[in-house]
């Protein structure tokens, strides 16, 4: 069984330029959860999703943070623009309902 | 609010060591604790959990006891191969509240054997 797919794995952009990330879940998990993980601590949750809504999105910056989950699969996770702080790993990982968590293998931002 | 300490790596042992990595956490009534690995250019794994007071997760010869009285979930192996070498983080999710889901993780622990 596949695990959860994100794309890409590394990514370098520039400061004020917008950026995005994608995420696959495991086939049939209905929660879906974006982490940030900032060098030397653990992830920390932005957004959880049930199905297609967003159920906790309390610790995501909303000023220039977005996420959807379109039909409640695939999920995509927008910083515009992007600032030298947000440069860390975003971590994906999925359940079925409050289950453990899968991972993805994360995507690291470079912001220069 | 619920938080995590374990002990600050790196931490480097020689093939067929005894390891120990110390966690201790704070939260509110009975949470349910975690080790998750992360292997070089992996995601996070989970290694093992226990739910309640008194309880031992074990996994791939790695062992915690969930301990309330010192509220510690400390991570030991009896003797660790190169291939253990990964970062470990210490984690929990509230009882209560509805927010059962939510992970709150350590700053985790790089573990480096060599042969």
């Amino acid at each position: 069984e596949a695990g959860v797919v994100q794309s890409p794995r590394y990514k370098i952009i520039e400061k004020k330029q917008p950026v995005a990330f994608w995420c696959n879940p495991i086939s049939g998990h209905n929660t879906l959860y974006w982490y940030r993980q900032n060098l030397g601590q653990g992830p920390e949750l932005l957004i959880r999703y049930e199905n297609e809504e967003a159920v906790d999105d309390s610790q995501l910056p909303k000023d220039r943070f977005s996420a959807e989950r379109l039909k409640g699969v695939d999920s995509t996770l927008k910083i515009q623009p992007a600032e030298l702080g947000d440069s860390a790993v975003y971590l994906c990982a999925s359940s079925l309902d409050s289950d453990e968590q899968f991972f993805g293998p994360g995507t690291r931002l470079t912001v220069l | 609010g619920d938080s995590v300490t374990q002990m600050e790596g790196p931490v480097t042992l020689s093939e067929e060591a005894f390891l120990t990595i110390n966690c201790t956490y704070t939260a509110t009534g009975y949470p349910s604790l975690f080790w998750y690995v992360q292997y070089p250019g992996e995601g996070l794994q989970l290694l093992l959990k226990a739910t309640k007071a008194d309880d031992k997760g074990s996994n791939k010869g790695f062992e915690a006891t969930y301990r309330k009285e010192t509220t510690s979930f400390h991570l030991e192996k009896g003797s660790v191969q190169v291939s253990d070498s990964a970062v470990y983080f210490c984690a929990l999710t509230p009882i209560s509240g509805g927010s059962n889901y939510k992970l709150t993780f350590g700053k985790g622990t790089l573990l480096t054997v060599n042969p």
